[in-house]
């Protein structure tokens, strides 16, 4: 299996802020990454697709970059409604991973 | 707009067969993958498998011998089936949509295994 690993595991970051997530796989997976929202209490939400394709209705401040084993997420301009726990995960081969999550919080 | 909704026993004793289905509303289930991913608490999400329209499945080689899916298109339903459960199974248990990557998801459901 590939094993997905990300950075940091929380942050705290003012609004307004650029904020920066990474994913690292165990194995090329060239672009074959997807990256969630997921907020308390609600179902998670795709964002980026295929590492850098941001989902259909997504806000633009998301966005995504990578290939092969290292992989970046980035919100631009941190606001309110983003505090939620990012996740990532791949889509190179069965079974699908995910990364253990990066807390995002606002000062 | 499709929507996804979870169901099934909130408790469920060890040793025994934990059983949810999800329901899909808003639009037909045909031609698409059905997935079950959970959640244990503080813990990462895991691919438990998907089925197809068709009935075909792929499941979590982690999971395989416990693990069986199936689709009811006239009901607009798939379902999960996970025998021998033990405290390890306790989880928040979603539905989702895809092949490859999820959307839309349910808002999971909590199964909790304990006597």
């Amino acid at each position: 299996d590939i094993q997905m690993t990300q950075s940091p595991s929380s942050l705290s970051a003012s609004v307004g802020d650029r904020v920066v997530i990474t994913c690292q796989a165990s194995h090329d997976i060239r672009k074959n990454l997807n990256w969630y929202q997921k907020k308390p209490g609600k179902a998670p939400n795709l964002l980026i697709h295929d590492a850098s394709n941001l989902y259909t209705g997504v806000p633009s401040r998301f966005s995504g970059g990578g290939s092969g084993t290292d992989f970046s997420f980035t919100i631009s301009n941190l606001q309110p409604e983003d505090i939620a726990t990012y996740y990532c995960q791949h889509s190179d081969y069965f079974p699908l991973t995910f990364g253990p999550g990066t807390k995002v919080d606002v000062k | 707009q499709m929507q996804l909704q979870e169901s099934g026993p909130g408790l469920v004793k060890p040793s025994e067969t934990l059983s949810l289905t999800c329901t899909v509303s808003g639009a037909s289930m045909k031609n698409y993958y059905w997935n079950w991913i959970r959640q244990p608490a503080g813990k990462g999400l895991e691919w438990i498998g998907h089925v197809y329209t068709s009935g075909i499945t792929n499941y979590n080689p982690s999971l395989k011998s416990r693990v069986t899916m199936s689709v009811d298109m006239s009901k607009s339903q798939f379902s999960l089936r996970l025998n021998s459960v033990t405290a390890a199974d306790t989880a928040m248990y979603y539905c989702a949509r895809g092949y490859d990557r999820f959307d839309p998801w349910g808002q999971g459901t909590l199964v909790t295994v304990s006597s």
